[in-house]
């Protein structure tokens, strides 16, 4: 079994580009995909990138993601920053051992 | 375009079953590789995946609730459904049903590419 460690916060000003960082505690990030969810006030999540780095139709190109082997985590960038960017960001990934789905904690963006 | 719908009870009493359903729209429960998620979200919380139910109807559940969990198919009512046994204030949540994709080529996944808006429920006598 395995968790996924987002930071709790991050905030950055409009115009501005943010990383979301979310790491694998065991096991090689490569193993699984990642996805990355946008999770708005009192709405249900979205998907913002699935398989590691692609978006979804209509999801804006100022949201890209990445993996990388050596720190064993997955990472969010959204740039030129809007303030209807401010959401909950939740990253989430699939343990093979156990068939189970694993999200990370969740990460709030505020953009002031 | 595929739609979910979350229904059931919105106040459970400690001890009861909690019983979710999930309406589909736009697409069949039971078409071939399609699997359904069920995830809650206490307030002011992260999001925590219950377990997932495949179209043949095998199922798998989070370890730390699969001894009070049980997810199953309705296919003459296009619908899915959660039930889980023995409630608690720590049950009340907002629950979320989701269609699933997954594959294990070339690597492995799951992850909930369609969900409905959620459903709140509060267990408290």
């Amino acid at each position: 079994n395995f968790m996924l460690t987002q930071p709790h916060s991050v905030s950055e000003s409009p115009g501005k580009t943010v990383t979301i960082s979310c790491t694998r505690s065991s096991g090689s990030i490569a193993s699984n995909y990642v996805q990355w969810y946008q999770q708005r006030p009192g709405s249900a999540p979205t998907t913002v990138i699935y398989e590691d780095n692609q978006r979804p139709s209509g999801v804006p190109d100022r949201f890209s993601a990445s993996i990388d082997s050596s720190s064993n985590s997955a990472s969010l960038t959204i740039s030129g920053l809007k303030t209807e960017d401010e959401a909950d960001y939740y990253c989430q990934s699939y343990d093979t051992n156990n068939r189970h789905v694993v999200f990370g904690g969740g990460t709030k963006l505020t953009v002031l | 375009q595929l739609q979910l719908q979350e229904s059931g009870s919105g106040l459970v009493k400690p001890s009861q079953t909690l019983s979710l359903t999930c309406a589909v729209s736009g697409g069949s429960i039971t078409s071939s590789g399609s699997s359904w998620s069920w995830i809650r979200q206490p307030s002011g919380k992260g999001l925590e995946w219950i377990g997932y139910i495949y179209y043949s109807g095998n199922t798998n559940y989070n370890s730390s609730l699969k001894s009070r969990v049980t997810i199953s198919i309705d296919r003459s009512k296009n619908q899915f459904s959660l039930r889980l046994r023995s409630a608690t204030a720590t049950d009340t949540a907002v629950y979320f049903c989701a269609r699933g994709d997954y594959s294990n080529y070339p690597r492995p996944y799951y992850y909930m590419d369609v969900w409905g808006k959620g459903t709140t429920v509060t267990v408290s006598s």
